[in-house]
């Protein structure tokens, strides 16, 4: 059965510090790990990781995969009360007719001023 | 924001009774979603629709049909709701999924169905 794990399950930080999520996965026909970001409303997509080892970036928030060991960190540096959401990973798999994703259950991040 | 639009919003209703929602988008996109998200669980895939009439089922599909008659509108219908499937509920859509390029999904605002 296929499975994203992400953790810790919920994190509290001061403003400024700097964070790593955590997301293992064992996905069947995997083609790559998405991150979202779900404040109090729909997920919100922010990185799609496919190549080992390339990291990705978007402002304070970068990303990279390890295929060989199945997991990806989502790191957010200088964090702001902004930052306070639920950070979802997914590994995205080929099945029949589409590519599907699995979601794991989230880290709630917490930005206390 | 991609253009997808859920309906209704929000929903009560009573066990037994059917429920449809709506999911309209404005993207002409091919691949279509439906999920719940429920505390404990995450997102979970009920169906998926890769064109028009094409549907398949997810991880979650006992309880739900779906139906795609045209490209801008994915129905998911409780043909006879009970409490468990009182969730919330996201459409998703994706302009391609397969071949050598897999494009990201964007997500509906959601559907809060409480049944009864």
């Amino acid at each position: 059965e296929d499975k994203v794990v992400q953790s810790p399950l919920s994190l509290v930080v001061h403003e400024g510090d700097t964070v790593t999520l955590n997301c293992s996965y064992e996905v069947t026909n995997f083609r790559s790990l998405l991150w979202y970001k779900q404040e109090k409303k729909a997920p919100t997509f922010l990185f799609m990781l496919t190549s080992s080892g390339i990291e990705k970036k978007s402002g304070r928030l970068s990303s990279i995969l390890d295929k060989k060991e199945l997991f990806s960190i989502l790191n957010i540096t200088a964090t702001q009360t902004g930052d306070s959401a639920v950070y979802l990973c997914a590994g995205a798999y080929s099945g029949a007719g589409s590519y599907q994703l699995t979601f794991g259950k989230g880290t709630k991040l917490s930005v206390i001023p | 924001d991609a253009g997808i639009t859920q309906s209704p919003r929000h929903k009560v209703t009573e066990t037994g009774t059917p429920v449809t929602l709506r999911c309209h988008q404005t993207e002409n996109h091919r691949y279509m979603y439906w999920y719940r998200q429920d505390p404990g669980h995450g997102l979970r895939l009920i169906h998926y629709s890769y064109g028009v009439k094409d549907t398949d089922k997810g991880e979650v599909s006992d309880g739900y049909s779906v139906s795609r008659s045209k490209t801008e509108d994915f129905l998911l219908t409780l043909e006879s709701a009970t409490s468990s499937q009182t969730s919330v509920y996201f459409c998703a859509i994706s302009e391609r999924a397969g071949g050598s390029s897999y494009n990201e999904q964007f997500f509906g605002p959601g559907t809060r169905l409480t049944v009864l």
